[in-house]
This record gives C-alpha cells, sequence and structure tokens, in this order.
C-alpha cells in the first residue's frame, strides 16, 4: 500500500482564478491519477499523470484547463485554471503500481469551493 | 453511461441488520475492487477479488466475485454504526491500465 497527502486539504476561490493542489506519495509508485468528486457521489477520472511526460486526459478533460505535472515518482500537481463555479468539487490524487491487479490508494481529497 | 452498474443507490437500516450491495457490469474485468469512503475522506481500498467465483471475507464483511468476472457483492452481517459511508465498486482491466467506478452506494447504519 502507499500513503497520500494532498495540499490543500480545503480552499475557497474566486472566479477566474486558479488553484495548484500537490499530492505526495510516501513511496514511489508508477501509476498516479486525479479524480474529481461531487459529495457523495462517485469518482470522475480526469487525468493520469505519467511520469516526465504529459497527463493523458480523459474525455472532457483538457491540459488548458487542468494543467498535471509530474517531475518524479512521488509527486504531482493538478491545476485548475480559470475556474468557474462549475469546478466547485472534491479533487483527489490516487497512485499506484502499472498492471494488474490495478489496485490504487487515494489521498484525502482536496474540497474546493469557487465563488 | 456507467460500466459498472451499481445498487442500490442509497440503503438505509438499523443497526444488527444485514444489507448486500450489487456492482454489475456487461464487461469483464481483470480484477475488481471495493472502497469505502467517509465523509471528508479519500476512498479506502477494502479487498480486491481476482478471480471468478471467488469468495472474500473481511470480518463481518463478505466479497463475492461473479464466474463470470462481470459482477460482484459485497454483504455485510449484523452492521455497526460505524459501516456508515459510501461503498465503492472499481474493475480494473489491463488494457489503459485504469480502473471504472460504479456509481456508489450509501450506505446508513443507524443505531
Amino acid at each position: 500500500s502507499a500513503v497520500i497527502s494532498q495540499k490543500p486539504s480545503r480552499d475557497i476561490c474566486q472566479r477566474g482564478t486558479s488553484l495548484t493542489i500537490q499530492c505526495q506519495v510516501d513511496s514511489q509508485v508508477t501509476m498516479m491519477f486525479w479524480y474529481r468528486q461531487q459529495p457523495g457521489q462517485s469518482l470522475t477520472l480526469i487525468a493520469t499523470a505519467n511520469q516526465g511526460s504529459e497527463a493523458t486526459y480523459e474525455s472532457g478533460f483538457v491540459i488548458d484547463k487542468f494543467p498535471i505535472s509530474r517531475p518524479n515518482l512521488t509527486f504531482s500537481t493538478l491545476t485548475v485554471s480559470n475556474m468557474s463555479p462549475e469546478d466547485s468539487s472534491i479533487y483527489l490524487c490516487s497512485a499506484g503500481n502499472r498492471g494488474y491487479p490495478g489496485e490504487q490508494y487515494f489521498g484525502p481529497g482536496t474540497r474546493l469551493t469557487v465563488t | 453511461t456507467q460500466l459498472l452498474e451499481q445498487s442500490p443507490q442509497f440503503l438505509s437500516i438499523q443497526e444488527g441488520e444485514n444489507l448486500t450491495v450489487y456492482c454489475n457490469s456487461s464487461s469483464v474485468f481483470s480484477s475488481l475492487q471495493w472502497y469505502r469512503q467517509e465523509p471528508g475522506e479519500g476512498p479506502v481500498l477494502l479487498v480486491t477479488v481476482v478471480t471468478g467465483g471467488e469468495v472474500k471475507k473481511l470480518k463481518r464483511l463478505t466479497f463475492q466475485f461473479g464466474d463470470a468476472r462481470k459482477d460482484s457483492s459485497l454483504h455485510i452481517t449484523a452492521a455497526q454504526t460505524g459501516d456508515t459511508g459510501l461503498y465503492l465498486c472499481a474493475g480494473y482491466k489491463a488494457a489503459g491500465n485504469k480502473l471504472t467506478f460504479g456509481g456508489g452506494t450509501r450506505v446508513l447504519v443507524k443505531p
């Protein structure tokens, strides 16, 4: 397993601004992911953070809106750019190792409110 | 369209009762995982099932993977208030190397 920490745990931001969320893993992992979740609902995958190369985005998510960095095997950032109230959500980072059985371990999440 | 359908979406029971949550798909998965999430926290991995027909027990929780590896169930015996949370199933396929999550089941166990 892996222990994941995220910063900040929550933030309230004004529309039009950007927020960068940090994710730190306590051990080297091959895979890191970013998800979005509305309270009480399921998870939607935003992108896979690839070390040393551009992230792989899911349908409906674009790099200009959600730029992601992954400079090494234990750290990644997600930026939510030019925020609007519709971006208010919980953002979760997860980590795991490539391949079967595909288990992922999650951070505590960042609760973002855009006013 | 959800590739993994969970049912029910919400379940409210009294402490001591039993409950079952279902996770169904038309797709075959290499493995399937169950997570529990409490408010303000990230999902926590409960179990991974990998073999068709497999049954795993974790104290009062019993997990089953369907023979065809398309569906799974989670059964809780004598539920406790600490079992309250959002239960998520997630299927893994080697192609794409990512998880597909079900819609989630909110469980409320009342004292």
